[in-house]
C-alpha cells in the first residue's frame, strides 16, 4: 500500500530552527508537496520538490531524496505564527496526491 | 479575488438526512476536488473533476455524489448521512493535474451527523 509518515507533533522555541521529516512509500513518484495548515483553516501551499536537493524560499526550505523516499521541511528563525500543522503529500504514478496525517508544530516563547 | 468559497461552513444533520455542499472558484481552474479531513489521518480524496461536465471517484467515494455542471462550481451531495461522515470537508481547485499543480483550498465545511 501507499504510505506517508510524519511525526505527529513537534515542539520548538521561538527563534530556533526545526526540521520536519517525511518518509514515503508510493507507487511511483511525480513530486512532493508541503502545505501549512493553521488550526481551523485551509491548507496553504509552501513548497514543491520533484528533483533531489534543497529548495529554499525565505525562512522555509524543503529537501528531497528520491532514492531514500525522504523529504524534510526546514523552518528557520521560528515565529509564533509558524505554530500550525505541516502536511506532506506525494503525487503518485497516477498523479494522485497521497497525504500524510500532518505534523503539529508547537512554538514556545 | 475570492479564490475558493465553500458553503455552508457548519452543518449538523441527523442520520438519514441529505444535504449538498457547494464549492465555487473564480480562478478559472480546470480541476476541482472534494476531500475529507479526519483527526489523525491525511486528507482523503472523495471525488474530483478534471473539467466541466466530468467527475471521477477518489479514494473514499461511497455515500457521496458530485456534480460539475458549471466550470466554477463543484457540488458534493450526501444522500443519506451517516455518523461516519462526520468530518471536515475541503474543496480545492487547481489549474491542471500534472506537474507542480498547486491546490487552492476553500475554508472548509464542518459537518456533524448525529
Amino acid at each position: 500500500g501507499q504510505n506517508i509518515d510524519q511525526p505527529t507533533e513537534m515542539t520548538a522555541t521561538e527563534g530556533a530552527i526545526v526540521q520536519i521529516n517525511c518518509t514515503y512509500q508510493t507507487s511511483g513518484f511525480n513530486g512532493l508537496f508541503w502545505y501549512q495548515q493553521h488550526a481551523g483553516e485551509a491548507p496553504t501551499f509552501l513548497s514543491y520538490n520533484v528533483l533531489d536537493g534543497l529548495e529554499e524560499k525565505g525562512r522555509f526550505s524543503s529537501f528531497l531524496s528520491r532514492s531514500k523516499g525522504y523529504s524534510y521541511l526546514l523552518l528557520k528563525e521560528l515565529q509564533m505564527k509558524d505554530s500550525a500543522s505541516y502536511l506532506c503529500a506525494v503525487k503518485d504514478s497516477n498523479y494522485q496526491l497521497i497525504w500524510g496525517a500532518g505534523t503539529k508544530l508547537i512554538i514556545k516563547p | 479575488n475570492a479564490g475558493v468559497t465553500q458553503t455552508p461552513k457548519f452543518r449538523v444533520l441527523k442520520t438519514g438526512q441529505s444535504m449538498t455542499l457547494l464549492c465555487a472558484q473564480d480562478m478559472n481552474h480546470e480541476y476541482m476536488y472534494w476531500y475529507r479531513q479526519d483527526p489523525g489521518m491525511g486528507l482523503r480524496l472523495i471525488h474530483y473533476s478534471v473539467g466541466e461536465g466530468t467527475t471521477a471517484k477518489g479514494e473514499v467515494p461511497d455515500g457521496y455524489n458530485v456534480s460539475r455542471l458549471k466550470k466554477q462550481n463543484f457540488l458534493l451531495g450526501l444522500e443519506s448521512a451517516a455518523p461516519s461522515q462526520t468530518s471536515v470537508y475541503f474543496c480545492a481547485s487547481s489549474l491542471q493535474g500534472s506537474g507542480a499543480n498547486v491546490l487552492t483550498f476553500g475554508a472548509g465545511s464542518r459537518l456533524t451527523v448525529l
